[in-house]
């Protein structure tokens, strides 16, 4: 079975709807992220948490939120669909290391298509 | 604020073939950096990660080298092979805890 998993992983919906994508993780790591990516650009972060009770802002967070559910979930909601959301989204995990910053590990992705 | 290019964004090779991918970015204070392989569907998968005082990694055919000073990257696969077709990723992490991402080079292994 997959470490990281995301359901779903094809969503159409329509402007103006709310939607959740759902990340789940056996991999017993601490750090779980959210990243979206566009055609011909680099993964963005979108959100990420250190610990259930940590959740801080990336770089691109305007009209998403976030919750951390437990250790082992972490669910990012569109709250008002828009089609400029239209990308593939990724949920990641990693430990913190001893004192290094360890690799992330990365679901399967969850193409979504707001119309 | 930290920029990370990847140059060429496609790259085409016969099977057998030697090849280096590229990646520099703008600031040399990182804390590693990670090569990733993308493939349609499978999400994105981490093959080598280079520590900020490390010169170099390698996995099997592959080697990544780091040198801060001039912010560049290298990703040398040897022997290519079909199965290496997909998209490389590199990322960089910087002091925030943040991954900084290249736009990746797309690379085909002709048989």
């Amino acid at each position: 079975d997959a470490d990281v998993t995301q359901t779903p992983r094809n969503r159409i919906t329509k402007t103006g709807k709310r939607i959740m994508l759902e990340c789940s993780q056996t991999k017993g790591h601490d750090r779980m992220y959210w990243y979206r990516q566009d055609p011909g650009l680099g993964l963005r972060l979108i959100y990420y948490s250190f610990d259930v009770k940590d959740i801080n802002k990336g770089e691109i967070s305007d009209g998403y939120s976030v919750s951390r559910q437990a250790q082992a979930k972490f669910s990012l909601s569109l709250e008002s669909a828009i089609p400029n959301q239209t990308a593939l989204y990724f949920c990641a995990t990693s430990d913190g290391g001893t004192g290094q910053l360890g690799e992330q590990y990365f679901g399967p992705g969850t193409r979504l298509t707001v119309t | 604020k930290q920029e990370v290019t990847q140059i060429p964004a496609a790259l085409s090779v016969p099977e057998g073939e030697n090849l280096v991918l590229n990646c520099s970015f703008t600031d040399s204070a990182i804390y590693n950096l990670q090569w990733f392989r993308q493939d349609p569907g499978k999400g994105l998968t981490s093959l080598l990660l280079i520590q900020s005082s490390q010169r170099e990694q390698t996995s099997g055919r592959l080697n990544a080298s780091l040198d801060k000073s001039s912010g560049r990257s290298t990703l040398y696969i040897a022997a290519s092979q079909p199965g290496d077709s997909a998209t490389y990723l590199c990322a960089v992490r910087g002091s925030n805890y943040q991954l900084i991402w290249g736009a990746g080079t797309k690379l085909i292994i002709k048989p």
